[in-house]
C-alpha cells in the first residue's frame, strides 16, 4: 500500500531558529495535506496542496510540492513556542483516503 | 456552527469486550472517516463512510466495523478488543468528493485503553 515517509521524526530548536520537515512518497499524489497537532490535542488541517511545484504561504509557514508530486515540505521561519507540536504530511492518491506520515515533534527551547 | 464532537471522551474496557465510539460530524459535511492513532504515531486510517455505506477501508481486520446514520452521524464497532487496540480513536468529517476540497476536521478523539 501507499507509505509517506516523514523526516526528521523529532526536531529541537531555539525559539528564532528555523524548522523544516520533509515528506517523501513512493508514489505520484494527487494532494497533500499537512495537519498540526498540538500536545494532547487532535489533528488541525493547515493546508493542501495540489499542483505539481505548488509553493503556499501562511505567515511564517511555507509550504510546498515537489515537481513531481511525489514530495513536500513544510518550513517555519523563526519559530515560535506557539509552534510547538506535531506536524504531520497526509498524503492523497488515487483515492480519497489520506495516508499520514509518522509526523515530525518541534519543540521550541524559549 | 459546531465542529467534529465524539464520544465518550475516555473509556476502559477490557479484552475481549466490544466498544462503539459514536461521532458527529461538523454541520454541513456528509462524510466521515476513523482513525486509529497509537501514542507516537500518526492516525492510520480505519475506514470511511458516505451515504450510510463504507466507502474504504484501511488495513484492520473484520473486528472493526461501522455504521453512518442517516442524519450523517457514525459509530465505530470493535469487537473481542486487544491490549493492542488501546489508542486515540478520531474521527474526521468531510464533504463527499467532488466538492473541490478534501479538507478533514478532526474530532477530539476518544481515548480507549484495553486492559
Amino acid at each position: 500500500g501507499q507509505q509517506v515517509m516523514q523526516i526528521p521524526q523529532y526536531q529541537h530548536v531555539q525559539e528564532g531558529e528555523d524548522f523544516t520537515t520533509y515528506c517523501n512518497s513512493s508514489t505520484t499524489l494527487s494532494n497533500i495535506q499537512w495537519y498540526k497537532q498540538r500536545p494532547g490535542g487532535h489533528p488541525v488541517f493547515l493546508i493542501q496542496l495540489v499542483k505539481s511545484g505548488e509553493v503556499k504561504k501562511q505567515k511564517r509557514l511555507t509550504f510546498q510540492f515537489g515537481e513531481a508530486k511525489k514530495n513536500s515540505s513544510l518550513h517555519i521561519t523563526a519559530t515560535q513556542t506557539t509552534d510547538v507540536g506535531t506536524y504531520f504530511c497526509a498524503a492523497q492518491g488515487g483515492s480519497e483516503k489520506l495516508v499520514f506520515g509518522k509526523g515530525t515533534k518541534l519543540t521550541v527551547n524559549p | 456552527d459546531a465542529g467534529v464532537t465524539q464520544s465518550p471522551t475516555h473509556l476502559i474496557k477490557t479484552r475481549g469486550q466490544q466498544v462503539t465510539l459514536r461521532c458527529s460530524p461538523k454541520s454541513g459535511h456528509d462524510t466521515v472517516s476513523w482513525y486509529q492513532q497509537a501514542l507516537g504515531q500518526g492516525p492510520q486510517f480505519i475506514f470511511q463512510y458516505y451515504e450510510e455505506e463504507e466507502r474504504q477501508r484501511g488495513n484492520f481486520p473484520d473486528r472493526f466495523s461501522g455504521h453512518q446514520f442517516p442524519n450523517y452521524s457514525s459509530e465505530l464497532n470493535v469487537n473481542a478488543l486487544l491490549l493492542g487496540d488501546s489508542a486515540l480513536y478520531l474521527c474526521a468529517s468531510s464533504l463527499a468528493a467532488g466538492a473541490g476540497t478534501y479538507e478533514q476536521y478532526f474530532g477530539p478523539g476518544t481515548r480507549l485503553t484495553v486492559t
